[in-house]
């Protein structure tokens, strides 16, 4: 199993509060995603990076911030949750973002807002 | 925009039956296709993938073909267990991005295997 860590892995919070998501990788891999789940639409990319402190949006990137200033480390942060970002959370790696490479993927954090 | 589309389910099945899990692609270019499987409680791990058309993707019993005349990648196994119960993901990527973009997901096929 590729080494990917992903915390809170629960989480329940108020509207209004931030809330920061953090993604873990031993694999020294370049690129790193962040997803979200959610019955009826898949999963659904909310923004990604291709190295340190370089990112970019998603599909589903309004409400969301994410930093990466460490090649193993992305963060995704939520600056005032809303009841609409009650999801799981995804993230995943790949090794040069090559069309055809698989994705890893972290064990999930399940987010509550209430 | 590019999407790809497969059934939702639930689908049931009783152990020892074919399996057969629709997915059709729109996509502007040629993209590689996934299927991805998720198991409760759990993230999502690669089944098996294809890159060209006509490759055929293979893994556990799994089998899909990368069908380019109809846009397709249906996931196959001719015998399922219990132990395939599972939610299935069916998706693309693109090339212009490098794939770095990022994987588009159909929604996910519900799969209950009954002993």
């Amino acid at each position: 199993d590729a080494g990917i860590t992903q915390s809170p892995r629960h989480k329940v919070t108020e509207t209004g509060t931030p809330v920061t998501l953090r993604c873990h990788q031993t694999e020294n891999h370049r690129y790193m995603y962040w997803y979200r789940q959610d019955p009826g639409h898949g999963l659904r990319l909310i923004h990604y990076s291709y190295g340190v402190k370089d990112t970019d949006k998603g599909e589903v990137s309004d409400g969301y911030s994410v930093s990466r200033s460490k090649t193993e480390d992305f963060l995704l942060t939520l600056e005032s949750a809303t009841s609409s970002q009650t999801s799981v959370y995804f993230c995943a790696i790949s090794e040069a973002g090559q069309v055809g490479e698989t994705q890893y993927f972290g064990p999930g954090t399940r987010l509550l807002v209430l | 925009g590019d999407s790809v589309t497969q059934m939702e389910g639930p689908v049931t099945l009783s152990e020892e039956a074919c399996l057969t899990i629709n997915c059709t692609y729109t996509a502007t270019g040629y993209p590689s296709l996934f299927w991805y499987v998720q198991y409760p409680g759990e993230g999502l791990q690669l089944l098996l993938k294809a890159t060209k058309a006509d490759d055929k993707g293979s893994n556990k019993g799994f089998e899909a073909t990368y069908r380019k005349e109809t846009t397709s990648f249906h996931l196959e196994k001719g015998s399922v267990q219990v132990s395939d119960s599972a939610v299935y993901f069916c998706a693309l990527s693109l090339p212009g991005g490098g794939g770095a973009d990022g994987l588009t997901f159909g929604k996910g096929t519900h799969l209950i295997i009954q002993p």
